[in-house]
């Protein structure tokens, strides 16, 4: 099985809305609504962002929203801060007891 | 707050064995499902290996079954990651990590800091 596609990188300017998008198949992102997604920040481990496609833990902000179009998941940042310069992971449910993760998006707050 | 530590990390020869271990607190180890996942520059995030909260039931990645083994000690507030037949393709970064309550279907919550894990001769 491949890796989940993200765009390497993706940049915005402060106060700008960027998205970041998580291509799979219809084996996993397609049949599944387990999308997450995971922020890490330089010399961190991740961190939960949304889970099951479009859902916020309490502690994240709302400026961060996720969907899902067919076999591909997407990721919307808005009010881009310097703070979420960071690298991005999309991961999905694959079934048969199995988790696929992107490759990873490094987002440049310009 | 939740606290995932893990250790054991360390430069092994292709062939050799590793043992990882995380310790856990600030939440009820034993409810809740766990998971191994690992970090390599080239290739990302990889998903290795769950265990259910009771240890009944694990799976792995087709990449380390037969050669990775997981399992928890509940009373300890440990899981394990014995790792043999290593091969340079397993070094990476391994993070432990805790899924919701009763599944991992929706998410890896939080995550520990992280094993080394260097596989060279």
């Amino acid at each position: 099985q491949s890796a989940l596609t993200q765009p390497a990188s993706v940049s915005g300017s402060p106060g700008q809305s960027i998205t970041i998008s998580c291509t799979g198949a219809s084996s996993d992102v397609g049949t599944y609504n387990f999308v997450s997604w995971y922020q890490q920040l330089p010399g961190k481990a991740p961190q939960l962002l949304i889970f099951e496609v479009s859902k916020r833990p309490s502690r994240v902000s709302n400026r961060f929203s996720g969907s899902k179009s067919g076999n591909t998941a997407s990721l919307t940042i808005s009010g881009l801060q310097a703070e979420d310069e960071a690298d991005y992971y999309c991961c999905s449910y694959a079934g048969s007891n199995t988790w696929m993760f992107g490759g990873g998006t490094k987002l440049t707050v310009l | 707050q939740v606290q995932l530590v893990e250790s054991g990390g360390g430069l092994v020869k292709p062939g050799g064995s590793l043992r990882l271990s995380c310790g856990a607190s600030g939440f009820s180890f034993s409810d809740y499902y766990m998971s191994w996942i690992r970090q390599t520059p080239g290739k990302g995030l990889e998903w290795v290996s769950y265990i259910s909260s009771s240890g009944s039931v694990i799976y792995y990645a087709d990449s380390v079954k037969g050669r990775f083994t997981i399992s928890r000690d509940n009373a300890k507030n440990s899981l394990y990651l014995q790792m043999n037949s290593l091969r340079a393709e397993d070094t990476a970064l391994y993070y432990c990590a805790k899924c919701s309550s009763g599944s991992c279907l929706n998410y890896f919550n939080y995550w520990g800091q992280g094993a080394l894990v260097s596989v060279s001769s």
